[in-house]
């Protein structure tokens, strides 16, 4: 079984550009996570999308971030315009519903290092 | 809101030695526990976790983890390191319906020879 796919695995870019990240989760998750890491420490949810639909974009920076998963499988995650302080690794997961309904597992992919300059 | 203190930023132990690395929960309902695992480049992937049940849970690659709710604690344990178990290890405690993961900051672990 395929793990979770990220692309690109690196980008590097000047402030005020744009920067777009992609994600294809496991076949068959229907739950779908973009976080932030930044340098030492954990992964903070940035979203979450059950099937197509946003249902947690609370800590979404909307003024400069968006993301959509439109036919609930692959995801974009975009940033426009990049701030120096975007710089950080962007992880995407999934997870399914466990044997105990609502408890599953999140399985990452390998995340994409921003570096913003 | 729930929350995961990681006390220890940094563990260095000898391999063959055992280790022990900490995390303190805070949260409201019964709690759901990780901890997961990642190595330098590479995304994080699950050690264990705690739902319910008995207290003391067997993981991945000889890792266990021992529930303690009047400790508000779950730490992570393995009795005999291995070079490779060198990596940065996270504790997380989430929801039910797993809506609001909280991850600890993380405690890096190198492995001397």
């Amino acid at each position: 079984e395929a793990g979770v796919v990220q692309s690109p695995r690196y980008k590097i870019i000047e402030k005020k550009q744009p920067v777009a990240f992609w994600c294809n989760p496991i076949s068959g998750h229907n739950t779908l996570y973009w976080y932030r890491q930044n340098l030492g420490q954990g992964p903070e949810l940035l979203i979450r999308y059950e099937n197509e639909e946003a249902v947690d974009d609370s800590q979404l920076p909307k003024d400069r971030f968006s993301a959509e998963r439109l036919k609930g499988v692959d995801s974009t995650l975009k940033i426009q315009p990049a701030e120096l302080g975007d710089s950080a690794v962007y992880l995407c997961a999934s997870s399914s519903p466990g044997r105990l309904a609502g408890v599953g597992e999140q399985f990452f992919g390998p995340g994409t290092r921003l570096t913003v300059l | 809101a729930q929350s995961v203190t990681q006390p220890d930023i940094h563990i260095t132990v000898s391999e063959g030695a055992s280790l022990e690395l900490r995390c303190n929960y805070s949260y409201g309902a019964t709690p759901y526990l990780f901890w997961y695992v990642q190595s330098p480049g590479q995304g994080l992937q699950l050690l264990l976790k705690y739902f319910s049940g008995d207290t003391l849970v067997q993981g991945i690659k000889g890792f266990e983890a021992e529930f303690k709710r009047s400790q508000s604690s779950f730490n992570l344990r393995k009795p005999s390191v291995h070079w490779s178990d060198a990596a940065e290890y996270f504790c997380a405690v989430g929801s039910y319906n797993n809506n609001d993961m909280r991850f600890g900051a993380g405690t890096r672990l190198t492995v001397k020879p």
